[in-house]
């Protein structure tokens, strides 16, 4: 199947420890990127890359660290997780400019929570 | 800076019957597009409807449609004969052309009663 996929759906652990969640589309896009829904469903982005390179980098704390090392996985690790970081985390993918209008295909989200 | 604007936190409809979410956006471009996500239960994101700002004439997928009012920065969604499976958190979105960061409003919760 064609799809955004990431992994895991739903983690669960401690204030302090350190996580990664991983992305990878199938699409064929180029862009990529990373957001955060809190408890309020309010949709943020965090990050987006381009063809593996960092072209949105909202005001986020430095715990959180893109990787992308090719244009078809986009990862995030999270350092030194803190209560607040539980969201769910959804990741997303769009085609060239000029194709489909920056239209965002989303990934099925990561539920995380930290105790 | 760009927002988005969605000022109905819930909306509730009757099954069959017709809804219309409101969102209004703030911005300075000229070319930009605009889309309604969908977002049930599943928490799966889902494109409803997209919208070309140099298009005057309002997208229809289905049941769904927009009323785009560009002078006054308004992109409204109609839901007609409403189903069960419509109810769902919607999302407005706004991208202005050739950027990559989208925008998206603070959602409406969309009840529908059967």
């Amino acid at each position: 199947d064609t799809a955004v996929s990431q992994t895991p759906k739903y983690l669960v652990t401690q204030m302090g420890n350190d996580k990664s969640i991983k992305c990878e589309q199938n699409l064929g896009h180029d862009t990529m990127y990373w957001y955060k829904q809190d408890s309020k469903k309010f949709l943020k982005i965090m990050f987006s890359y381009n063809n593996k390179e960092l072209i949105i980098n909202e005001t986020v704390p430095n715990r959180f660290s893109p990787k992308s090392p090719d244009k078809a996985h986009l990862n995030l690790h999270i350092n030194s997780l803190e209560l607040g970081d539980s969201a769910v985390y959804f990741c997303a993918s769009s085609p060239p400019r000029g194709v489909s209008y920056n239209e965002q295909f989303f990934g099925p989200g990561t539920r995380l929570t930290v105790l | 800076a760009q927002t988005v604007t969605q000022s109905q936190p819930e909306m509730s409809v009757q099954e069959a019957e017709t809804v219309t979410l409101s969102c209004t956006y703030d911005t300075s471009e000229s070319d930009y597009y605009l889309f309604w996500y969908k977002q049930p239960p599943s928490r799966q994101m889902i494109l409803v409807i997209r919208q070309e700002a140099y298009k005057q004439q309002n997208a229809t997928e289905n049941r769904f449609s927009v009323n785009f009012q560009k002078a006054a920065k308004s992109f409204s969604l109609k839901i007609s004969d409403s189903q069960l499976g419509d109810a769902a958190m919607y999302f407005c979105a706004y991208v202005a052309g050739g950027y990559q960061k989208v925008t998206f409003g603070t959602g409406t919760k969309l009840q529908v009663i059967p």
